[in-house]
């Protein structure tokens, strides 16, 4: 069936530390979303990308879609404590019914 | 405007009991999807509901069912709970659904513990 998944699975990092977390699908998709969550908390809407090579920036955050539509990628520059929680991807499916599916997730730990 | 409301928060069931959880989409939404999320299987995508119809759904048994009433609000029931089932379960509503570029706004999810 069709796959999301992101890597690494956890990481953590030194406050000030870059971070980036991958995700690779197993189909081309139509777009892919990101989204944050705190621990204890729910999923909250980071971006949205659509185009093939597309780039965006939320300040520390660069998000990238990839070429082929495949993969995508978060990158945070000078992580702060806040950056905390575990960032997903969310790719929605060209094929047949639309609907998004979720990566495994990565889950981010700064050390002040 | 107020945000996506689930309930209840908590709800502790024994095996082979029935749940039924509700959600209360962001008013004008008229999408609402259904998600479960465990710590190993992480975010998976139960359905959605658009305008009282299924338009989707992923790959759960068919003891897992929902509705959607003709204000939006959404529920979603498990028959014959197994210990499997114990998860937090997210709803997420948007304007117009999965099949378009919408956001999806989370509610803070139902936690259902099967003893």
């Amino acid at each position: 069936g069709q796959q999301v998944m992101q890597i690494p699975q956890y990481q953590h990092v030194q406050e000030g530390e870059d971070f980036t977390t991958y995700c690779n699908s197993s189909t081309t998709l139509s777009n892919i979303q990101w989204y944050k969550q705190r621990p204890g908390g729910h999923p909250v809407f980071l971006i949205q990308l659509v185009k093939s090579g597309e780039v965006k920036k939320q300040k520390r955050l660069t998000f990238q879609f990839g070429e082929a539509k495949k993969n995508s990628s978060l990158h945070i520059t000078a992580t702060q404590t806040t950056d905390v929680g575990t960032y997903f991807c969310a790719g929605r499916l060209v094929s047949g019914t639309y609907k998004y599916i979720f990566g495994t997730g990565t889950r981010l730990k700064v050390l002040a | 405007k107020a945000g996506v409301t689930q309930t209840p928060r908590y709800l502790i069931k024994t095996r082979g009991q029935q749940v039924t959880l509700s959600c209360s989409p962001i008013s004008g939404h008229r999408s609402v999807s259904w998600y479960q999320q465990t710590p190993g299987q992480g975010l998976q995508f139960l359905f959605e509901y658009f305008s009282e119809t299924q338009r989707n759904k992923g790959n759960f048994p068919g003891r897992f069912s929902g509705r959607q009433f003709s204000n939006s609000r959404s529920e979603m029931n498990v028959s014959t709970l197994e210990l499997g089932d114990s998860a937090l379960y997210l709803c997420a509503s948007s304007f117009l659904g999965q099949g378009e570029y919408n956001e999806q706004f989370f509610g803070p999810g139902t936690r259902l513990t099967v003893l």
